[in-house]
């Protein structure tokens, strides 16, 4: 099955910097790859999803890039706010099996004031 | 609210009791799932619903536990004989579509503690 990895397990930006989270998948045939956050005591909240046929997206401040030749896709925040702070988790889904989503191990991202 | 709802939020039970939890998901939502997630992991695929149909679970499911969907609309997850290693968050989400690459909608969760 799919195993993705996420990298770093902990991330401390100041205010205002950029913060970047990467994550790697083992399975060619995944092609769906949705990033969610997950805020103390709250539900993980999709933010920013993206699929084989694309390499870049941009929603605001959030964009992800996707590198189907080496199996891995990222996180990119600019302009990093306090609200920011939260545990991000990436997600792959194979072509072959949708309704499977396979989560990396999360990033907890510290924004300092 | 119209989002995935679950109760009960938190449950304390001593090992060897049965324990139940309910998800409600988004109501057009044909698609439900249950996931685990144990503290700084990611969420675990454990079962996966298509309208009342189980179609699929995860080698972590046990016999222990059990999961229905009557009449495609709210799920419960059972499990039996609870153990130490069961203490997580458990989690449903739902999601709408007939492709594959429709987003999960999560709900918050029930934290199971088994003492």
């Amino acid at each position: 099955g799919e195993n993705v990895e996420q990298h770093p397990s902990t991330l401390s930006v100041q205010e205002g910097d950029s913060a970047v989270i990467k994550c790697t998948y083992s399975d060619s045939a995944s092609n769906y790859f949705p990033w969610y956050k997950q805020e103390l005591g709250k539900r993980p909240q999709l933010i920013i999803d993206i699929r084989s046929n694309v390499g870049e997206k941009k929603d605001q401040r959030i964009a992800v890039t996707l590198n189907k030749t080496a199996k891995h896709f990222s996180l990119h925040i600019t302009e990093t706010q306090p609200e920011d702070s939260a545990v991000y988790f990436c997600a792959a889904a194979p072509l072959y099996n949708f309704n499977k989503f396979y989560f990396g191990s999360g990033t907890k991202l510290n924004v300092k004031p | 609210d119209t989002g995935v709802s679950q109760n009960p939020r938190h449950k304390i039970t001593k090992r060897g009791q049965n324990v139940t939890f309910r998800c409600d998901p988004i109501s057009e939502h044909n698609r439900l799932y249950w996931y685990r997630q144990t503290l700084g992991q990611g969420p675990e695929f454990l079962t996966y619903f298509q309208n009342e149909a189980q179609l699929e679970k995860s080698r972590l499911l046990s016999d222990r536990f059990s999961a229905e969907r009557p009449k495609g609309s709210f799920s419960t997850l059972e499990i039996q004989r609870t153990e130490q290693g069961d203490s997580a968050m458990y989690l449903c989400a739902s999601s709408l579509g007939t492709t594959g690459d429709s987003p999960l909608h999560f709900g918050n969760g029930t934290r199971l503690t088994v003492t």
